[in-house]
């Protein structure tokens, strides 16, 4: 079945500091992708997003794009600020389907 | 509306007693889901509807847990005789249809079992 790994966290990192957050996934068929942030105390909002292979999904200085060769989807960011603490969780849902599956998510602890 | 709205924000319940949770999605949007978020984990898929009809309630964790969406709009998940380990967010999504699409996420309900 469908499926999404990420790396376990928590990661934490100094201000301006570069992020890398992996994630991969299995899927039959061609998924699109997604990278959610769960900030403390709300719920999920989108980040961005890729719909085929290539496609670089961009949004708040954060950039992942979709690697069919390496079924993977990494989330990135030059310099990261202490407000972009928060929990990120990656997505994918495949076409004809419903469910969006989610990896477990991976906590982000930026330090001034 | 605007967002997906869901209420009560926070809710503390005695266990054994009966608890509604609910959904008010993006209008327009025919595809809603639960997901409940226990500490620290990932989100946990329950159900889905498309329309008022729920084809996938596989992720429902017993038979003390229901769901219903009237009007293809409001949905309210019903959790009778609550445990303690049935504290945790309970979060409602919509959808458009057509699939490959983002889901919208709800504040989430905070339920708490005590």
């Amino acid at each position: 079945g469908n499926s999404v790994t990420q790396m376990e966290g928590p990661v934490t990192l100094s201000e301006e500091a570069f992020l890398t957050i992996n994630c991969t996934y299995t899927a039959t068929g061609y998924p699109s992708l997604f990278w959610y942030v769960q900030y403390p105390g709300e719920g999920l909002q989108l980040l961005l997003k890729a719909t085929k292979a290539d496609d670089k999904g961009s949004n708040k200085g954060f950039e992942a794009t979709y690697r069919k060769e390496t079924t993977s989807f990494h989330l990135e960011k030059g310099s990261v600020q202490v407000s972009d603490s928060a929990v990120y969780f990656c997505a994918l849902i495949t076409s004809g389907t419903y469910k969006y599956i989610f990896g477990t998510g991976t906590r982000l602890k930026v330090l001034a | 509306g605007a967002g997906v709205s869901q209420s009560p924000s926070n809710k503390v319940t005695e266990k054994g007693k009966d608890v509604e949770l609910r959904c008010d999605p993006i209008s327009g949007h025919t595809a809603l889901y639960w997901y409940r978020q226990s500490l620290g984990q990932g989100l946990e898929f329950l159900i889905y509807f498309q329309g008022n009809s729920a084809p996938d309630k596989s992720g429902l964790p017993s038979d003390r847990f229901s769901a219903e969406r009237t009007g293809g709009s409001v949905s309210t998940l019903t959790i009778q005789r609550t445990q303690q380990e049935d504290s945790a967010v309970y979060l409602c999504a919509s959808s458009e249809p057509t699939g490959n699409t983002e889901a919208f996420f709800g504040q989430g309900t905070r339920l708490t079992v005590v």
